[in-house]
């Protein structure tokens, strides 16, 4: 059974920083090109970021360009994004998806999401 | 950045009647359109692929159509379980960009 587990998500100050993890199992991790993508409570889908199965990076979303960085431990079957000078308005739900094997989409299996709120 | 949209925003549907979603690209983006449907409180799940491509697992009454800047989401015999929000999804160019969503309440 395909499972990805979000953490890491909480309550953080403006400015402040926060580490996102996303736990794969069920599927063969290694040849899998993941995604975060948010949504902001109430509001549509925003892709944020997505990384190939070798640690290159499909790139970033403008508004996270420059503070964000996706990143993946293949040993360990995740993948994780470290989210600097964080701003009010990325509070969301972050949703790690991955990708069909050789793929890079479309996303065919979503986590749960873990939600970030940041807020002084 | 190519920018979709939907319509329409929201759709209020008896059951077994016919939906039709669609979504317009700002520029070409061939068959790299995905749609995706999200029930309340719950996570995205892939409906469509590549505009027309069936997914496993996902009842027959979904279907995609559409290519360049123009695509439809048909869902057939709407049942109750099929409320939800649709959204389209480009693939074809950085950065990958959602439609704004449409959301389907039944009558």
């Amino acid at each position: 059974e395909v499972q990805l587990v979000e953490s890491g998500g909480g309550l953080v100050q403006p400015g402040r920083s926060l580490r996102l993890s996303c736990a794969a199992s069920g599927f063969t991790f290694d040849d899998s090109a993941m995604h975060w993508v948010r949504q902001a409570p109430g509001k549509g889908l925003e892709w944020v970021s997505g990384i190939n199965w070798n640690s290159g990076s499909l790139g970033y979303a403008d508004s996270v360009k420059g503070r964000f960085t996706i990143s993946r431990d293949n040993a360990k079957n995740s993948v994780y994004l470290q989210m600097n000078s964080l701003r009010a308005e990325d509070t969301a739900f972050y949703y790690c998806a991955k990708a069909p094997v050789g793929s890079y989409f479309p996303f065919d299996f979503w986590g749960q999401g873990t939600l970030v709120t940041v807020s002084s | 950045e190519i920018v979709l949209t939907q319509s329409p925003d929201f759709q209020s549907v008896t059951p077994k009647e016919k939906v039709t979603i669609t979504c317009r690209a700002s520029q070409s983006i061939g068959s790299s359109l995905h749609w995706y449907q999200q029930k309340p409180d719950q996570s995205p799940k892939l409906l469509i692929k590549y505009a027309s491509q069936s997914i496993s697992g996902v009842p027959s009454r979904f279907s995609g159509s559409g290519s360049g800047t123009d695509f439809t989401l048909t869902i057939n015999s709407l049942e109750a379980e099929d409320a939800a929000a649709y959204y389209c999804h480009q693939s074809s160019s950085l950065p990958f960009t959602f439609g704004p969503g449409t959301k389907v309440d039944i009558k």
